[in-house]
C-alpha cells in the first residue's frame, strides 16, 4: 500500500484548546514523515518531520512522534492560537530512491478566539 | 531569497488557449516537481522531474506537458485548456536525499473560463 490518512475535517477548536490531527500511513519500509501548514492563499510549508522510528519532530508547539508499531504520526499542540487556522497535510516519503511523496488529504483547522 | 518560485501567481483565461507557468528552484536540489490541488485541497502529483529527466509522470492528460531546460527550472505548459484543469498548480524541489522534505512554490490559480 502507499497511502496515508488523515482525519477528516474540518476541526474547530477554542484559542489555548489542545490539538490532536490523526494520521496513520501505509509502508513497506520506513519512510521519512513530515507535517505541513497551508495557509490561505500560500504554498505548502514544512511544519516537522520525523526520519525513523520513535523519533519526535517538533515546531512552533506542534510535535508529532514516529509510531512504527501503530503506523502513525499525529500531530499534537497543547494550545492552540487563531494563526494556527490553516490545512494540515501529513505526509510520507518513500524508501525508495526517487522521493515519490504521499500526501493525506488535508485537514482544515479553525481555532475561534 | 525566496527558494521555489513560481509565475505568476494568477492566471485567467478562456477554453482552448495554451498556457504556461515558470518554476525556479534555487536550493541546489536535483528533482523538481508539479502539484495540482483541486477545491478540496487535495494534492496530486503530476510530474517529477530528476536532473532534466522525468522520472514520474502521473495519469495527466497529454495537454500538460513539463518542461526542464536544467535543473533549476521545469516550466508546465498546457494546452487546449479546459474548465476541469481550474485548480492550484504547485511547484516544489527537493534533495536527493530520501530525508529531505519538499519545498514549495506559492501555487499558480489558473482559472479556465
Amino acid at each position: 500500500g502507499n497511502s496515508v490518512t488523515q482525519m477528516e475535517g474540518p476541526v474547530t477548536l477554542s484559542e489555548e484548546a489542545f490539538l490532536t490531527i490523526n494520521c496513520t500511513y501505509t509502508a513497506t519500509g520506513y519512510p521519512s514523515l513530515f507535517w505541513y501548514v497551508q495557509y490561505p492563499g500560500e504554498g505548502l510549508q514544512l511544519l516537522l518531520k520525523a526520519t525513523k522510528a520513535d523519533d519526535k519532530g517538533s515546531n512552533k508547539g506542534f510535535e508529532a512522534t514516529y509510531r512504527k508499531e501503530t503506523t502513525s504520526f499525529h500531530l499534537e499542540k497543547g494550545s492552540v492560537q487563531v494563526s494556527d487556522s490553516a490545512v494540515y497535510f501529513c505526509a510520507r516519503g518513500t524508501d525508495n530512491y526517487g522521493q515519490n511523496f504521499v500526501f493525506g488529504p488535508g485537514t482544515r483547522l479553525s481555532v475561534l478566539p | 531569497d525566496t527558494a521555489v518560485s513560481q509565475t505568476p501567481k494568477y492566471l485567467v483565461t478562456q477554453m482552448g488557449n495554451d498556457k504556461s507557468i515558470k518554476c525556479e528552484q534555487n536550493l541546489g536540489h536535483d528533482t523538481m516537481y508539479w502539484y495540482k490541488q483541486d477545491s478540496k485541497k487535495f494534492l496530486k502529483i503530476m510530474f517529477s522531474y530528476n536532473n532534466k529527466e522525468l522520472i514520474i509522470n502521473e495519469t495527466v492528460p497529454n495537454r500538460f506537458s513539463p518542461k526542464s531546460p536544467d535543473k533549476a527550472h521545469l516550466n508546465l505548459h498546457i494546452n487546449s485548456l479546459e474548465l476541469g484543469d481550474s485548480a492550484v498548480y504547485f511547484c516544489a524541489s527537493s534533495s536527493r536525499d530520501k530525508f529531505s522534505p519538499l519545498h514549495f512554490g506559492n501555487g499558480t490559480r489558473l482559472t479556465v473560463t
